[in-house]
């Protein structure tokens, strides 16, 4: 196993276009985490995944993402109608719930987008 | 929500200085500690994971040491170098198999 991996690892679209990115965490990983991090600020929570389901969705995201985990493995991340203010890093991660404790995440290198 | 807290927001030290930032967070409902070091252009490490009070924790030069009584962790740099230059992030778990949140990480960076 390589990682978690992340594609593509930038994105560059005009505004209003649709985006989605994959991610494919460690095999073993049953939870799965997307964040996303702008400039001068530490990762923000978006949405995260217990095996295929999705436990919660942040409350600051609007309806044009998506996040899904159909098999509960790979997952992907769609922004629908992008904006401007969509440009960020968005990054991936996955770790292993043993009983209700979390052990280390391990993160992807992140997809950059930058909407135009 | 989570309220997590880093202080300083960024750093700047001249190469071997010894510098220590903190990481606030609430004490009920603890379980454990993340550290993690995000150096630009790579994806964040983990640095430790903590979970008893007054524990220490240390991987070379750096350390870290735990108060979840009063919530709040110190990440200790003895004898800095400019590799050591990165964002360093902490995330409490509160053992209830929640979310991950970070702070907003200390910025370090370090000179020659």
């Amino acid at each position: 196993d390589t990682g978690v991996s992340q594609d593509p690892r930038h994105k560059i679209t005009k505004r209003g276009q649709n985006v989605t990115f994959r991610c494919d965490p460690i095999s073993e990983h049953n939870r799965l985490y997307w964040y996303r991090q702008t400039l001068g600020q530490g990762p923000e929570f978006l949405t995260y995944f217990q095996n295929e389901a999705q436990l919660e969705k942040s409350r600051l995201l609007s309806d044009r993402f998506s996040a899904e985990r159909p098999k509960g493995s790979f997952s992907t991340l769609e922004i629908q109608r992008t904006e401007q203010g969509d440009s960020a890093m968005y990054l991936c991660a996955s770790s292993l719930i043993r009983g209700q404790s979390n052990t280390e995440a391990f993160f992807g290198q992140g997809t950059r987008l930058t909407v135009v | 929500i989570l309220n997590v807290e880093q202080s300083p927001q960024s750093l700047h030290v001249q190469e071997g200085d010894s510098t220590n930032f903190t990481c606030s967070f609430p004490s009920s409902n603890f379980y454990a500690l993340h550290w993690y070091r995000w150096e630009t252009a790579k994806s964040p490490e983990a640095l430790f994971v903590m979970t008893l009070n007054g524990d220490e924790k240390k991987k070379g030069r750096i350390s870290a040491t735990l108060n979840t009584k009063e919530g709040y962790s110190y990440l200790y740099i003895k004898g800095s170098q400019p590799e050591d230059s990165a964002t360093y992030l902490c995330a409490p778990d509160t053992g209830t198999a929640s979310k991950l949140t970070f702070g907003t990480g200390t910025r370090l960076q370090v000179t020659l």
